[in-house]
């Protein structure tokens, strides 16, 4: 079956302008889970789904970061006003359910931001 | 607080060498959930292996094999007989339990096996 997909895979965007990351978590996944990873380091959480609701958002940095997931399948993280440091690859993920004891989370190929 | 800490950033072994690759946590939780996932060039993380906290027993799995000491709050990882197919950042991660799975990542160890 179909693993989680990203799209775009890469995008380059001036300082300031808003951009869209989209994740498609595998079919019948209700977890999705949004990570940012920066060059040379571990993946960072940033907020997570259960079903249409974003169950924790404690790791999104400012409130220029949102996410969404209307249908509680496909999820968008929105960024406005870009800026340099938001230059990272953003990790999408997705697990039958949250939590649990024997739930893995399949990552997504990722999507690298650049902000020039 | 929690954290995983990774404190080899980068390792390099000839093909066929072993190869233990460090993982130490901090949690004050009793139950939790421990994991390894490796990060090839394509960039793609890759679930390896999971450990419960009440599951002590060590696990092998063909040329891997996971040691997990609560002792010492360590989760290490060893390739045997390494392969350049091997070459890879490794991640440890710690999972707390009823936080909805988030997981909290280690800064992950660079392994280059060379032919």
């Amino acid at each position: 079956g179909a693993g989680v997909s990203q799209t775009p895979s890469n995008k380059v965007t001036e300082k300031g302008k808003y951009v869209e990351l989209r994740c498609d978590p595998i079919s019948g996944h209700t977890a999705l889970y949004w990570y940012r990873q920066s060059l040379g380091q571990g993946p960072e959480f940033l907020i997570y789904f259960q079903g249409t609701g974003a169950a924790d958002d404690s790791g999104l940095p400012n409130d220029r970061f949102f996410a969404v997931r209307p249908e509680g399948s496909v999820s968008t993280l929105k960024i406005q006003r870009t800026e340099r440091g938001d230059s990272a690859v953003y990790l999408c993920a997705s697990s039958p359910t949250a939590g649990g004891d024997y739930n893995e989370q399949f990552f997504g190929p990722g999507t690298r931001l650049t902000v020039l | 607080a929690q954290k995983v800490t990774q404190a080899q950033t980068e390792i390099s072994v000839v093909e066929k060498e072993d190869v233990t690759l460090d993982c130490v946590y901090e949690t004050r939780d009793t139950t939790y959930y421990l994991f390894w996932y490796k990060q090839p060039p394509s960039g793609e993380l890759v679930f390896l292996i999971r450990r419960n906290s009440f599951d002590e027993q060590n696990e092998i799995s063909g040329r891997y094999s996971w040691n997990f000491q609560k002792s010492t709050s360590s989760f290490n990882f060893t390739i045997t007989a390494s392969q350049v197919v091997d070459s890879a950042v490794y991640f440890c991660a710690l999972r707390r339990r009823n936080q909805g799975g988030k997981l909290i990542f280690g800064q992950g160890t660079e392994l280059s096996v060379k032919p």
